[in-house]
């Protein structure tokens, strides 16, 4: 059974910086690119970063673009997302997801998501 | 201000049908495929089409999908109550290099 289960969310500052994780089992992990993806309260889905599965190619939204690195450690099966600079508009519910390509881009597995909350 | 745009909310009888409309341009839907997400309340997104028109294991065939020109639908037959939920198209863009998502649907089963 594919598990993803994200962590590290919680309350930062603006300007301030957060690293999320998600680890991931039930699946060959280094096979699958891998992607974050964010829910603002009570607005919709808004793709934030991707990685493919070496993590030699990553893939960012111009929303988080010079502020945001996404990282993975196939030895340990973790995906992380590294925020630096951050701002009350990246309070969201952040969700790590398999990235799959059959004809196209899609998420075939989510995680729980964990809250990250900017505020002073 | 989402890419791809559905409709706000929906309702419906149980037993009923009902069609949530994405509607795109040529750099998403129009040259891409279409995925479709269920989000139920209080939980994480869950895929439920995929390449348009396809079901991913487990889900019924009272789901349904397809695509035209650069417009898809998500059809629901035999509403249930536990259908109520959030749903979102989402594809890729080629301009944006980016997934895109509509801004969700609220489904009301009255």
């Amino acid at each position: 059974e594919v598990q993803l289960l994200e962590s590290g969310g919680g309350l930062v500052q603006p300007g301030g910086s957060l690293r999320l994780s998600c680890a991931a089992s039930g699946f060959i992990f280094s096979s699958y690119a891998m992607s974050w993806v964010r829910q603002a309260p009570g607005k919709g889905l808004e793709w934030v970063s991707g990685i493919s599965g070496s993590g030699g190619g990553t893939y960012y939204a111009d929303s988080v673009k010079g502020r945001f690195t996404i990282s993975r450690d196939n030895s340990k099966n973790t995906l992380y997302l590294q925020m630096n600079s951050l701002r009350a508009e990246d309070t969201a519910v952040y969700y790590c997801a398999t990235w799959e390509y059959s004809s196209s881009w899609y998420f075939g597995y989510w995680g729980q998501g964990t809250l990250v909350t900017v505020s002073s | 201000q989402s890419v791809l745009t559905q409709p706000p909310s929906v309702s419906a009888a149980p037993g009923q049908k009902v069609t949530i409309s994405c509607s795109g341009s040529s750099s998403n839907i129009g040259n891409n495929y279409v995925y479709w997400y269920q989000q139920l309340p209080g939980t994480a997104p869950k895929l439920l089409i995929y390449d348009n028109n396809k079901r991913p294991s487990g889900i019924p065939d009272r789901f349904s999908g397809s695509r035209s020109g650069t417009s898809a639908t998500l059809g629901i037959t035999g509403l249930q109550t536990g259908d109520e939920a959030d749903y979102y198209c989402g594809t890729w863009d080629s301009s944006l290099s980016a997934v895109v998502f509509g801004g969700g649907t609220k489904l009301t089963v009255l």
